[in-house]
């Protein structure tokens, strides 16, 4: 089954505006992940925020975790034409036999 | 010096066939998996195997079977190929419940 939903499924900006985008679980979670994975190509890791921890940074990122609301958010600041790709968060759920469960993506579009 | 490497990237064949792909990782990570994309880019797991052992095994038809003869190294084979099969393969190495890495997929066509 689907742990994770994403919202928006498609999101279009202009280069040097801003790009968010949600995630809503369901079962208590261990850790959540994000994901890029650029057209064609095979996913790579973004970020892994835990669940005891509210926000983390890496360079233009910032993750939020809101364990209570069973929700993530990814920001990506002064996007660029290189962003475009689809994003994915994914759960470890606790107790799970090291397993990820990947939302159903938001695909970013940044217009040159 | 790739990560994680798969082959080949992409496989057509015919229904009814049996083919393989190969992944590797030179991570020294301990927990290696497959993944199946399909064409709506949903992503699911299929199988996870932790040093040589398999602890995941998803609602997978038996014509799927995951080999993995050492740590490094986890196999995909598939009988009777159906067009339904067709997808992207990924798979993916981590080191306990961390980042996992993953491979640049195998894009599979079965006509």
């Amino acid at each position: 089954s689907q742990q994770g939903e994403e919202d928006p499924q498609a999101l279009s900006i202009q280069e040097g505006e801003n790009a968010t985008m949600n995630c809503s679980y369901k079962t208590s979670i261990n850790n959540l992940q994000w994901y890029r994975q650029n057209s064609g190509r095979g996913l790579v890791h973004l970020i892994l925020i835990r669940s005891n921890e509210r926000e983390k940074h890496s360079g233009r990122l910032r993750v939020t975790l809101d364990t209570s609301k069973k929700s993530s958010s990814l920001l990506i600041t002064a996007s660029r034409a290189a962003d475009t790709a689809s994003y994915f968060c994914a759960t470890y759920t606790s107790g799970s036999a090291r397993q990820l469960t990947f939302g159903s993506g938001t695909q970013l579009t940044v217009l040159p | 010096d790739t990560a994680v490497s798969q082959t080949p990237k992409y496989l057509v064949t015919q229904m009814g066939n049996d083919k393989s792909i190969k992944c590797e990782q030179n991570l020294g990570h301990d927990t290696m998996y497959w993944y199946k994309q399909d064409s709506k880019k949903f992503l699911k797991i299929m199988f996870s195997y932790n040093n040589k052992e398999l602890i995941i095994n998803e609602t997978v038809p038996n014509r799927f079977s995951p080999k993995s003869p050492d740590k490094a190294h986890l196999n995909l084979h598939i009988n009777s190929l159906e067009l339904g099969d067709s997808a992207v393969y990924f798979c993916a190495s981590s080191q306990m419940v961390n980042e996992q890495f993953f491979g640049p997929g195998t894009r599979l066509t079965v006509l």
